[in-house]
């Protein structure tokens, strides 16, 4: 089955600066991949997504980007501010059913 | 995208009894999910519930636990039944289409004793 896995697991960086998260996915009918903030006590909400046609998606200071052959997707979130603290969690979903799984989530701390 | 309001926000519920979630879309979606989220984990899918059929449930999931309806395209409940101390954990539903992205109801946050 469709398996996702998410690296780091925790990430700490210097407000400024930027952060990167990386995912990798199994299976190669995958054909969209969505991004989700999740902050203490709240609902995960969609911050960015890419379908498998498009190799690179940008919105203000978040961008994720995808390498289809090599199965694997990236969030760079740049300039990063304190309200950037949150855990991060990628997903990918079939073509034949749309189900949505997530990968294991990253704690993102934002330093002063 | 759309607008998921979720009921009840939170319970306490006794064991060997049941509860029923529901999840109202402000439109038409073309899928509906049930998610549990342990606290500091990820979201476990638990089934795709389908307009109109039995629900799509995932691995170790099972109807006679967790049922689910979806009466129509805005609509949805899932129902923990028979509820033990290990049943305690967030249930999420999500709504949406790859076409316009999914969105997150508030979650329930459910507790067993």
């Amino acid at each position: 089955g469709e398996n996702v896995e998410q690296h780091p697991s925790t990430l700490s960086v210097q407000e400024g600066d930027s952060a990167v998260i990386k995912c990798t996915y199994s299976d190669s009918a995958s054909n969209y991949f969505p991004w989700y903030k999740q902050e203490l006590g709240k609902r995960p909400q969609l911050i960015i997504d890419i379908r498998s046609n498009v190799g690179e998606k940008k919105d203000q200071r978040i961008a994720v980007t995808l390498n289809k052959t090599a199965k694997h997707f990236s969030l760079h979130i740049t300039e990063t501010q304190p309200e950037d603290s949150a855990v991060y969690f990628c997903a990918a979903t079939l073509n034949r059913d749309d189900k949505i799984i997530f990968g294991k989530g990253t704690r993102l701390h934002i330093l002063p | 995208s759309a607008v998921i309001s979720q009921k009840p926000s939170r319970d306490i519920c006794q064991r060997g009894t049941s509860l029923t979630i529901q999840c109202q879309v402000d439109s038409q979606v073309t899928m509906m999910f049930w998610y549990r989220q342990q606290p500091g984990q990820s979201l476990t899918l638990i089934a795709t519930a389908n307009q109109g059929s039995e629900a799509t449930y995932e691995s170790g999931f099972v109807i006679d636990k967790f049922p689910i309806s979806r009466p129509n395209l805005t609509f949805s409940t899932l129902t923990v039944s028979n509820m033990s101390p290990e049943d305690s954990s967030i249930y999420l539903c999500s709504g949406g289409g790859k076409n316009y992205g999914y969105t997150f109801g508030s979650g329930t946050r459910l507790t067993v004793v």
